[in-house]
């Protein structure tokens, strides 16, 4: 099993739509977990944190359900500017250097 | 967000050449760099990660004699690409976190180097 898996997508999803996206990971012990934000070609940009209470920023909410081992991200009233790929980033530890990445999930707004 | 530079963000070399590409934060002091390489439609794999005057940890399966890292001072570390060939050519994207005002855990990613061996 990988340590941390997505849904490679495509999400085509008509603008305006809500669109979620989980991901899992296997490491239970894991601490820290974030999602970025890639778009075509270029680096990837920090989205969000995920707490273990969940937290939002605008029209996006991460949850985190570690009794079962995955990470979620809501994408509200979607725009043409959030197509782009979403990785999925967890740490084992806290503190601990190495990062795990997701394959990424692929969104696709459409007009 | 912090701001991390890399350079050159583009080159094209030929088969057998070793190839230099530099990563910096630029507003703050990354005490920990890491090295990514990314084929297209591919994740991100980590290829190795740095500390300040300290010798880079290589990944399983990445050449530390292939893959040189320095990694000089808090601000720069560079990833030279050794007798590069074509199977090298790839997108090389640099990470840096640290920083007293940062999140500890957070990376903050440079633009990326896209290199091609002819």
């Amino acid at each position: 099993r990988k340590e941390v898996e997505q849904d490679p997508g495509p999400f085509n999803v008509p603008e305006g739509a809500t669109v979620a996206f989980n991901c899992t990971y296997s490491n239970s012990a894991s601490q820290s977990f974030f999602w970025y934000r890639q778009d075509c070609r270029k680096e990837p940009k920090l989205l969000m944190s995920v707490y273990s209470s969940g937290n939002e920023d605008g029209r996006f909410t991460a949850q985190l359900n570690r009794a079962s081992q995955y990470i979620s991200l809501l994408i509200r009233d979607s725009k043409l500017s959030d197509s782009a790929t979403y990785l999925c980033v967890v740490n084992a530890e806290r503190g601990y250097q190495k990062v795990t990445f997701g394959t990424g999930t692929k969104l696709q707004v459409i007009p | 967000g912090a701001v991390v530079s890399q350079h050159p963000s583009r080159v094209i070399c030929k088969s057998g050449t070793s190839v230099k590409i530099e990563c910096r934060s630029l507003d703050f002091q990354a005490t920990t760099m890491f090295w990514y390489r990314q084929f297209p439609k591919q994740s991100l794999m980590l290829m190795a990660t740095s500390n300040e005057g300290s010798k880079a940890t290589y990944e399983q399966g990445v050449e530390k004699d292939k893959f040189l890292i320095n990694h000089a001072s808090l601000t720069l570390s560079t990833l030279t690409v050794t007798s590069a060939h074509p199977e090298d050519s790839s997108f090389y994207i640099c990470s840096a976190r640290g920083g007293t005002r940062l999140a500890v855990e957070t990376q903050y990613f440079g633009p990326g180097t896209r290199l091609l061996v002819l």
